[in-house]
């Protein structure tokens, strides 16, 4: 079985500071996907990145990198000079292989995060 | 607009009635998932079909039904054998490795 662990139940950044949110996950695959998402008040989820077991860089997108150590089994996420807008709480999730078209997802227990002006 | 649709946002029901969420998506997408949300918590699977006319139980299906008769549609029963259903209920749809939510349904049974 798969599990993703948050030990970060609340985290403090300071606006245009970066912070690290830590994800380790669990997992006997080698074929597997990581993933970072944002959830606002509202409820919504919305996907920031993604990192598959066999890509050997790290992931990027905009202000958003995923440190991924294959060894230790973290997939930390890193936000780069935040912003107000990104106080949210945020979740690691990973998926094993592939089935066809569909992806289980597996989550964590979440990080909020709040950004301080 | 593209996109994943979720009705009502919020939901209220009594204890022993059945209630259906509604998810609809034209993405054109295969795969669709419902997911569950407990406060303070991450999601958990309920179910989810990769093809009309099937589905797959997910990690906490007891309590729960779905159909897939479209593949624009994934609706998902509570019924009144679910012993918690107070929750928020997050229907996605699926496509490449990326997963496209919805807006979600906050559901209250007194």
């Amino acid at each position: 079985a798969q599990k993703i662990t948050q030990t970060q139940p609340g985290m403090f950044v300071q606006e245009k500071e970066a912070v690290t949110l830590d994800c380790t996950y669990d997992t006997s695959d080698q074929s597997y996907g990581l993933f970072w998402y944002k959830q606002p008040s509202s409820g919504e989820m919305i996907f920031l990145i993604y990192q598959g077991s066999y890509d050997e860089q790290n992931a990027t997108e905009g202000r958003y990198s995923l440190n991924f150590q294959k060894a230790r089994k973290s997939a930390n996420l890193v936000i780069s000079a935040s912003q107000l807008g990104d106080s949210a709480m945020y979740f690691c999730a990973m998926s094993i292989g592939s089935s066809g078209s569909a992806r289980q997802l597996t989550f964590g227990s979440g990080t909020q995060l709040t950004v301080l002006p | 607009d593209g996109g994943i649709t979720q009705s009502p946002k919020y939901l209220f029901r009594k204890e022993g009635q059945n209630v259906t969420l509604s998810c609809e998506q034209n993405l054109n997408h295969d795969a669709m998932y419902w997911y569950r949300q407990d406060p303070g918590q991450g999601l958990r699977l309920i179910y989810y079909s990769q093809i009309v006319n099937d589905f797959q139980k997910g990690d906490i299906a007891e309590g729960y039904s779905v159909s897939r008769e479209k593949k624009e549609s994934f609706p998902l029963t509570v019924t009144s054998a679910q012993k918690n259903p107070t929750a928020f209920y997050l229907c996605a749809t699926g496509g490449g490795y990326e997963q496209y939510f919805g807006p979600g349904t906050r559901l209250t049974v007194t």
